[in-house]
């Protein structure tokens, strides 16, 4: 296994469209995050699904976003209308049952709404 | 609502000096931890810390949490530039492993 995958690496688009981003967890994971990061400060956390369920999520998570995990593996998060403040580094990690407090990290993708 | 402020926020200094960097709140932490992230990469984890006054070290890094869990330092030694980057610190102050992230220190280490 070769980690947390996140596809697009970097995605621009013009303000108003949709985008969205696609996180592989390692597999087996159970847990699986999805956090923002703008420049210059660490990481916001957003949601984050045990299996298939997604238990919770932070208010910075507008009704213009939206994430499925519907089979328990892969995970989506869908960004309708964008804005120019919602480009960032959108992150992903994941971690199993047995270790949940250690969280490996994806790539992340990289948004620029112009 | 950032809860863990980080200092400083950047940090220059040569190779082979030693250096420490802050991790403070006003919310008691169950567990605390320290990453390292590069341009262009997610962070990776460095170390996990959970009992109060709590020391670990992995090579020349040592990493303390504060005796009441709310504060936390990471102390480099001779400072390498591979160890350029930034550091962050993460708590997760319910215990259910949903970690808040520090503001970050950005480090560069100078030949």
């Amino acid at each position: 296994d070769t980690g947390v995958s996140q596809d697009p690496r970097h995605k621009i688009t013009k303000r108003g469209q949709n985008v969205t981003f696609r996180c592989d967890p390692i597999s087996e994971h159970n847990r699986l995050y999805w956090y923002r990061q703008t420049l210059g400060q660490g990481p916001e956390f957003l949601t984050y699904f045990q299996n298939e369920a997604q238990l919770e999520k932070s208010r910075l998570l507008s009704d213009r976003f939206s994430a499925e995990r519907p089979k328990g593996s892969f995970s989506t998060l869908e960004i309708q209308r964008t804005e120019q403040g919602d480009s960032a580094m959108y992150l992903c990690a994941s971690s199993e049952r047995s270790r949940q407090e250690t969280q490996y990290f994806g790539p992340g993708t990289r948004l620029l709404v112009l | 609502t950032q809860l863990l402020e980080q200092s400083p926020q950047f940090l220059s200094i040569q190779e082979g000096e030693n250096l420490t960097v802050y991790c403070n709140s006003s919310s008691v932490f169950s567990s605390l931890q320290w990453y390292r992230q590069e341009p262009g990469e997610g962070p990776v984890l460095l170390v996990t810390v959970v009992t109060g006054g709590e020391v670990k070290k992995l090579k020349r890094l040592t990493f303390q949490f504060g005796d009441a869990r709310k504060d936390s330092s990471l102390h480099i030694t001779a400072a390498q530039p591979g160890d350029t980057g930034l550091y962050l610190c993460a708590g997760d102050y319910s215990g259910t492993y949903k970690y808040i992230f520090g503001t970050g220190t950005r480090l560069k280490v100078l030949a």
